[in-house]
């Protein structure tokens, strides 16, 4: 069975300082592994994707992340925030051969001014 | 509309109703997920469509939950004899090549 950990359930920030948000998951065969983003009242919406290739992806809004096969993370950063970027953010996983999706608890950002 | 559309925005009923909660993808998407946001709780799977059909029922809490899907489109949720616990936001997405495309959900409020 698949599973996603985010050990950090708050992270606060300074604006313009840089930020690492933590992501491990479990699968038994190979993933596909993303990042989504909830503004506050809004949907979440798609930040990040690994399917395949270069293990450093790239997102919008200035985020990356990197896919460690070897330590089972996805973890997300950005160089430096902005105010704007105060959200929750959520890391999930895909299984190779089956679409559930199974997201992990968030971890919310908050980036003070 | 280019999104996906789930209605109602909000509902609230008291303990022991039925509530029904009806999502409309976007189309073309073959796909289609339920999921539940509790406050601190993440998003918790609840049910997956490919098609018509749910090949993974196994996040559904309990036998007063149901969910189908017809023509491969509308689907809806239902939760019957509600209770204070089922109290939270409800989200569907649909899904293009394992990208979700979320709804802005309804948010179900049990009194």
């Amino acid at each position: 069975a698949q599973s996603v950990t985010q050990l950090d359930s708050q992270v606060p920030v300074f604006e313009e300082a840089p930020v690492e948000l933590r992501c491990n998951y479990s699968s038994s065969v190979s993933v596909y592994l993303f990042w989504y983003v909830q503004y506050p009242n809004q949907g979440l919406q798609l930040l990040l994707k690994y399917l395949s290739g270069s293990t450093l992806v790239k997102g919008i809004n200035g985020f990356e992340a990197e896919f460690n096969k070897s330590q089972t993370s996805f973890h997300l950063r950005k160089p430096s925030v902005h105010i704007s970027d105060t959200a929750e953010y959520f890391c999930a996983v895909s299984d190779g051969s089956y679409q559930k999706v199974t997201f992990g608890t968030g971890t919310k950002l908050q980036v003070i001014p | 509309g280019a999104g996906v559309s789930q209605s109602p925005s909000n509902k609230v009923t008291e303990k022991g109703k039925d509530v029904e909660l009806r999502c409309d993808p976007i189309s073309g998407h073959t796909a289609l997920y339920w999921y539940r946001q509790s406050l601190g709780q993440g998003l918790e799977f609840l049910i997956y469509f490919q098609g018509n059909s749910a090949p993974d029922k196994s996040g559904l809490p309990s036998d007063r939950f149901s969910a189908e899907r017809t023509g491969g489109s509308v689907s809806t949720l239902t939760i019957q004899r509600t209770q204070q616990e089922d109290s939270a936001v409800y989200l569907c997405a649909s899904s293009s090549f394992r990208e979700l495309f979320f709804g802005e959900g309804s948010r179900l409020t049990v009194l």
